[in-house]
């Protein structure tokens, strides 16, 4: 079975500085998906960013970009220039890619990193 | 992006009565639906999988008779917490899946449920 594990369950960061949450996975697939969720105090779920595990070159969304590093099996999330805004919990996920739908839509969620964002 | 609709945000209701939360997709047909849910601080914890016109699928340790889901059509699945007692007071979200592979998932808004 996948598992996802977040090591850091708080972090924080001081405004416009950098800070990058640290996500590791255990799975035998070698096609898979993984992405960074954020959970604002609205405790909606939003996706932040996504990494299809056949590309090797690392996602990146505005100040948001990962590092994946397929054989270490690690999944880091770094966000730049932080903002207020940023605050939240972060959830790293795991999905394989669907030959039966239900499966393959299955996401593992890590266990989160609660983000504080000092002004 | 696809828009998943969660309803009642927040709901107080007296221990022993039903509850029942729905989810809609506005903007795609959800064949697969997924509810999760989640404590204070702490990960989402998936109880069931459900597929339109079949029945819902559930994590070990869920029981079917008490969280009942019904996923009657393409855009609508409904969770129903049954004779809801205080530990059931947590936060319940639905997952609209996509039928294509590396699609993502989207998420409704979550529902509080406070039972009293």
């Amino acid at each position: 079975a996948q598992t996802v594990t977040q090591s850091q369950p708080e972090m924080s960061v001081q405004e416009a500085e950098t800070v990058t949450l640290s996500c590791t996975y255990d799975t035998s697939e070698s096609d898979y998906y993984l992405f960074w969720y954020k959970q604002p105090p609205s405790r909606q779920m939003i996706l932040v960013i996504r990494q299809e595990a056949y590309k090797q070159q690392n996602a990146t969304e505005n100040r948001f970009s990962v590092n994946f590093q397929k054989a270490a099996k690690s999944f880091s999330l770094k966000i730049s220039d932080s903002q207020l805004g940023d605050a939240a919990m972060y959830f790293c996920a795991y999905r394989t890619p669907s030959i039966e739908e239900t499966s393959g839509s299955r996401l593992t969620f890590g266990e989160g990193t609660q983000l504080t964002v000092n002004p | 992006g696809a828009v998943v609709s969660q309803h009642p945000s927040w709901v107080i209701c007296k221990s022993g009565t039903s509850v029942k939360i729905e989810c809609r997709s506005l903007d795609f047909q959800a064949t697969t639906m997924f509810w999760y849910r989640q404590f204070p601080k702490q990960s989402l914890m998936l109880m069931a999988t459900s597929n339109e016109g079949s029945k819902a699928t559930y994590e070990q340790g869920v029981e079917k008779d008490k969280f009942l889901i019904n996923h009657a059509s393409l855009t609508l699945s409904t969770l129903t917490v049954t004779s809801a007692h205080p530990e059931d007071s947590s936060f319940y979200i639905c997952r609209a899946g996509l039928g294509e592979a590396g699609t993502e998932a989207f998420f409704g808004q979550g529902t509080r449920l406070t039972v009293v």
